[in-house]
């Protein structure tokens, strides 16, 4: 059972182009959603990340959207740059057992051609 | 400043042959964590350790242990690798607490099982 449902799986993006990537959740537990980027050969990094009282949250040419009564947030990359190529992952928090508990979804390989 | 490594960084193992992935930290977290990433199925938790001394099962945990062997190092056993276990494995500390830090992932382990 996947508890966050990430789409699409894959995304071509031309240079200039606007990146966006959906995420979906159902537990209204979830306290806290962060982004994480991934290039190849390396693990995952925090990109960005938002608390679901605040609806929009931007840091540079990333972007956060969230819609909390409809339990979906995406990530938008404006101006997409071939370095923008990467695999990204949402993910949703939620206390469990006193431990912070990530949950990813599936993610999303993007490329941005020239 | 290393952050979280991880070694080896690739491995083939034969069905059955068992094998110690090891995982150490240098930025004082108290929580440690197993990851493995399949394509299309994002990462999903293995083990984890919120603290020195205690371990839990995360999604995935069958086919695997763990330990926990210091406050730096936290170390995935496969006693009888199995064709199942390919996969890329990794490990990271930190992990959204309260102050919202950010999970720190190593480079990860590529795992072959012939």
């Amino acid at each position: 059972q996947q508890q966050v449902k990430q789409s699409p799986q894959s995304l071509i993006v031309q240079k200039g182009g606007i990146s966006i990537i959906n995420c979906a959740y159902e537990n209204t537990a979830f306290d806290y959603f962060p982004w994480y980027q991934q290039f190849p050969g390396k693990g995952p990094a925090l990109l960005i990340a938002i608390r679901p009282d605040v609806s929009e949250k931007k840091e540079g040419r990333f972007t956060i959207s969230f819609n909390k009564s409809a339990k979906q947030f995406s990530l938008h990359i404006m101006d997409s740059q071939p370095g923008d190529s990467a695999t990204y992952f949402c993910a949703a928090r939620a206390v469990s057992g006193g431990y912070n508990k990530l949950i990813f979804g599936a993610g999303t390989r993007l490329a941005v051609h020239p | 400043n290393a952050g979280v490594t991880q070694t080896p960084k690739f491995q083939v193992l034969k069905t059955g042959q068992s094998m110690t992935l090891q995982c150490a930290q240098d930025m004082n977290h108290n929580s440690m964590y197993w990851y493995r990433q399949d394509p299309g199925m994002g990462l999903r938790l293995i083990y984890y350790s919120a603290s020195e001394g205690t371990t839990d099962k995360g999604e995935v945990p069958n086919g695997y242990n763990v330990s926990r062997l210091n406050k730096r190092e936290f170390s995935l056993r496969l006693e009888s690798a199995a064709p199942s276990q390919t996969s890329v494995y990794f490990c990271a500390s930190g992990g959204h607490g309260v102050d919202n830090s950010p999970l720190h992932f190593g480079n990860g382990t590529r795992l072959t099982v012939t």
